[in-house]
């Protein structure tokens, strides 16, 4: 069946570290892959999504790229910042016709100034 | 001004009461989902619906059901209420066709004494 993996539960970096949170996939076809971030207190928001294979999202310096060959979507960023602090979600859609969302079980970013 | 209200933001009941839970759309959207956060399920898909009418149900309970009045109206009713229902509700919602985006609302925080 569908679903996403992030291997990471917690992460804990200092300001100006390099970021990299792993995501995996599983779908047939060409699932549409999303990361969405979630402050507390708030719902989850999109970050950015990739349709196709090679694609890259990025967004607020955080980039990702579609890996078919790997069934991977790896969320990265350069530096991270105090205000990055959030859980991040890797999701996909299947793009089998119904609109549910497959939501990896988050990752939650504390980055210590 | 937001776009997806959820009502109440708070929500305290007691064991085997009923309580619904509102949320409103004002993006447009033909879609509209539910899903439960908890410490166990991070982020849970419960129902979709599309036009109205409902798409996909991934709640083993009976005791959850959603309401649809309207387009853009989807609140959910839950009945003989447990404490293992405590959770944080969220709401979204999403164009229809394809692997549309889907935009969370704010959340409805519940528990259940």
């Amino acid at each position: 069946g569908d679903s996403v993996t992030q291997t990471e539960g917690q992460v804990a970096l200092s300001e100006e570290d390099f970021l990299t949170i792993h995501c995996n996939y599983s779908a047939s076809g060409y699932p549409t892959l999303f990361w969405y971030v979630q402050y507390p207190g708030e719902g989850p928001q999109l970050l950015f999504r990739a349709s196709r294979d090679k694609e890259k999202g990025s967004s607020r310096g955080f980039e990702a790229t579609y890996d078919k060959g790997t069934t991977s979507f790896h969320l990265r960023k350069a530096s991270v910042q105090e205000s990055d602090s959030a859980v991040y979600y890797c999701a996909l859609n299947p793009n089998t016709g119904y609109q549910n969302f497959y939501f990896g079980k988050g990752t939650s970013l504390t980055v210590i100034p | 001004d937001p776009k997806i209200i959820q009502k109440p933001k708070y929500l305290v009941a007691v064991t085997g009461s009923e309580k619904i839970l509102i949320c409103e759309q004002y993006l447009g959207h033909n879609a509209m989902y539910w899903y439960r956060q908890s410490a166990k399920k991070p982020l849970e898909f419960m129902f979709s619906y599309s036009y109205q009418k409902l798409m996909d149900n991934q709640t083993a309970s009976s005791r959850f059901q959603p309401q649809s009045s309207k387009k853009n109206h989807l609140d959910l009713q839950i009945t003989a209420l447990k404490p293992d229902d405590s959770a944080t509700y969220f709401c979204a919602s999403s164009q229809v066709g394809g692997a549309d985006t889907q935009y969370f609302g704010p959340g409805t925080r519940l528990l259940v004494l």
